[in-house]
This record gives C-alpha cells, structure tokens and sequence, in this order.
C-alpha cells in the first residue's frame, strides 16, 4: 500500500504570492492533518479534517485555509505568504484505531 | 493544554554506547505519548507509543520507553546505538482516542560517534 503522499515535494514562492500544498492519505483513513515544522523546531499542528469537516485548528492566522475532498485527500492553502512561512510542512493521515502516518513533506521556501 | 519537554536539543553518544533521550510531559488527562524520528530532508517515522496499556514498551529498530506517571516523563532509550541510530527525535503528546491532534517537543539531535 502507498503510504502517505504529498505533493509538491520542494516549493519556493515570493512574499505576498499564494501556495497551495496537497495531501493523498493512506487507503482507507479519513482523517487528515496538516503540521509546520519551522527549522530546528518540532512540528506544529495547523489543522485537522475528519470526513470532510474541520475538527480542529491550531493557533495559525487567517491567511492559512485547508480542505479535504470527498476521496478524503486535502489541500493546505497559505495566502499572502510571509518570509515566516518558510518550513516543511507535513500531512498526516490516520485511521480512529491507528497512529499517525507522516508524508515525507512540502519544503516551502519563500523569498 | 498538552505539552512535552525534551532536554537536551543535541545527544552525542559512542556506537554501542547506551541511547538516553529524555522526554517529560504535562497533560490534564491520561495521555498518549508517542517517539517519532526524522531523518534529514524526511517525515516522520513512529517508533513507538504508549497508549495506557503496557508501561514499557518496545518499539521498532531496538528502541523502548517506558512511561512513569509519577516523573510525569516517558524517555527513549536504546541499549546499544548504532550508526544509523544518528537522526532528530521527536516526543509528542495527545490527549487520548484515536483521532486526536499531536504536541510535540522541540526535538533532540542524536549524533552517534564512530
């Protein structure tokens, strides 16, 4: 089985553009989260999708928006990005019985 | 609120020295701890979780932990380290049940000297 798949894998964008980062879950899992991992530092927990709906958010601005589809992939969108944004962003998937399962990352890099 | 404490953000330690990476956490509730490691320009990769069965528990690649609520702490350890051992370390919390978000620790680089 493929594991977790996110997509692209390198990024670099200019301050104030858009990005768009996504996310393929393991077969079978429904629920999807998304995590930064600035430089040097752990992860940190952006959101959370169970079936669709949004089950929790962390504590990002405005400008950071996600969804997940009906075959329960997502998408990560950061607008107006910021110098700050620069990290590796991760997604995450799981079942209720099971751990998380990481993808291997999106570096965005952001000039 | 969750949180977990690493100490120590760098560990260097001998091949077939004994691994110690220290962990403490704070939580309201029971939690589910969990080590995950990272390795350069990669995810995350589980390498074992207490779920508040077994106190001890063993995980992939020879690593274990082993929780004590009374140290409020869950620390990794490896008897013996090896070379490909050299990786970030990374402690998270969460609350329990199976869907629930993760805290992290800040990470400890393990450096293994040859």
């Amino acid at each position: 089985d493929a594991g977790v798949t996110q997509s692209p894998t390198h990024l670099i964008k200019t301050r104030g553009q858009q990005v768009t980062l996504r996310c393929s879950p393991i077969s079978g899992h429904k629920s999807v989260s998304w995590y930064q991992q600035v430089l040097g530092q752990g992860p940190q927990f952006i959101f959370q999708y169970y079936e669709k709906e949004e089950r929790g958010r962390g504590n990002f601005p405005d400008r950071f928006s996600a969804r997940q589809f009906p075959n329960y992939s997502s998408e990560l969108n950061v607008n107006a990005l910021l110098l700050g944004d620069s990290a590796l962003y991760l997604c995450a998937s799981r079942s209720p019985n099971t751990e998380a399962f990481f993808g291997q990352g999106t570096r965005l890099t952001v000039v | 609120a969750q949180s977990v404490t690493q100490l120590g953000s760098h560990v260097s330690v001998s091949e077939g020295a004994l691994v110690l990476l220290r962990c403490n956490y704070s939580s309201s509730v029971p939690p589910y701890l969990f080590w995950y490691v990272q390795y350069p320009n990669q995810g995350l990769q589980l390498l074992l979780k207490y779920t508040s069965a077994a106190t001890l528990v063993k995980g992939i690649n020879g690593f274990e932990a082993e929780f004590k609520k009374s140290e409020t702490s869950f620390h990794l350890t490896k008897p013996s380290a090896h070379m490909s051992d050299a990786a970030e370390y990374f402690c998270a919390v969460s609350k329990p049940g199976g869907n629930e978000k993760l805290t992290f620790g800040t990470g400890t680089r393990l450096t293994i000297i040859p």
